[in-house]
């Protein structure tokens, strides 16, 4: 069964920082890896897909890495704001795409004006 | 966004009534899924399907079924509800096209049992 580990479960900066959030997975066999966010009361926005095949995705500020033979996946948030304060879930899929994700269970993050 | 709606957007029941829970999608994705979203729990799934008609369990169906009639509308039926189902209930669609299988998600139904 594919477990997926969300490190730090919380994590609080100040403005302007670099920061790192890591996803770890205990199957290698994934078809694809997307990063989400989830603000409060809300629903999840999709930030990231990554395909199997792919090492790494970019959009804006954001970057996200991955290394499949090792279960690992890092969310890079260049230059935080206050606005970026929100959870942040890594999920996976698995079989050919279609059999739905399977959650960590996200990283709260605090940007301090 | 992703033109995903789901209705109602907060329910409160009775133990044992039954509750159907609507996912519409505008987008005409092939693949819909329900999800259950729990503290300390994070996000499961419960059921999906891969067209119309055709459905699968997920982690957490015990007590759950779903129905697919129209490509744009998935059901979740809770036939007997009880106070362990309370939660938030998320739909997702996605679609193949370019073997990519993205997930959007809807803005998510409160269910509460009491």
């Amino acid at each position: 069964k594919q477990e997926v580990t969300q490190i730090p479960a919380a994590l609080s900066v100040p403005e302007g920082e670099n920061l790192v959030l890591n996803c770890s997975f205990t199957d290698s066999a994934i078809y694809n890896l997307q990063w989400f966010r989830q603000d409060p009361g809300k629903g999840l926005t999709s930030l990231l897909l990554i395909q199997s095949s792919q090492r790494e995705q970019t959009s804006g500020r954001l970057n996200a890495s991955l290394d499949k033979s090792s279960g690992r996946s890092t969310l890079y948030i260049a230059a935080s704001q206050p606005g970026d304060s929100a959870t942040y879930l890594c999920a996976v899929g698995g079989g050919g795409g279609a059999d739905g994700l399977t959650f960590g269970k996200g990283t709260h993050l605090i940007i301090q004006p | 966004d992703a033109g995903i709606t789901q209705s109602p957007r907060h329910k409160v029941t009775e133990t044992g009534t039954p509750v159907t829970l609507r996912c519409h999608q505008t987008e005409n994705h092939r693949y819909m899924y329900w999800y259950r979203q729990d503290p300390g729990h994070g996000l499961r799934l419960i059921h999906y399907s891969y067209g119309v008609k055709d459905t699968d369990k997920g982690e957490v169906s015990d007590g759950y079924s779903v129905s697919r009639s129209k490509t744009e509308d998935f059901l979740l039926t809770l036939e007997s509800a009880t106070s362990s189902q309370t939660s938030v209930y998320f739909c997702a669609i996605s679609d193949s096209v370019d073997r990519v299988n993205e997930q959007f998600f809807g803005p998510g139904t409160r269910l509460t049992v009491l």
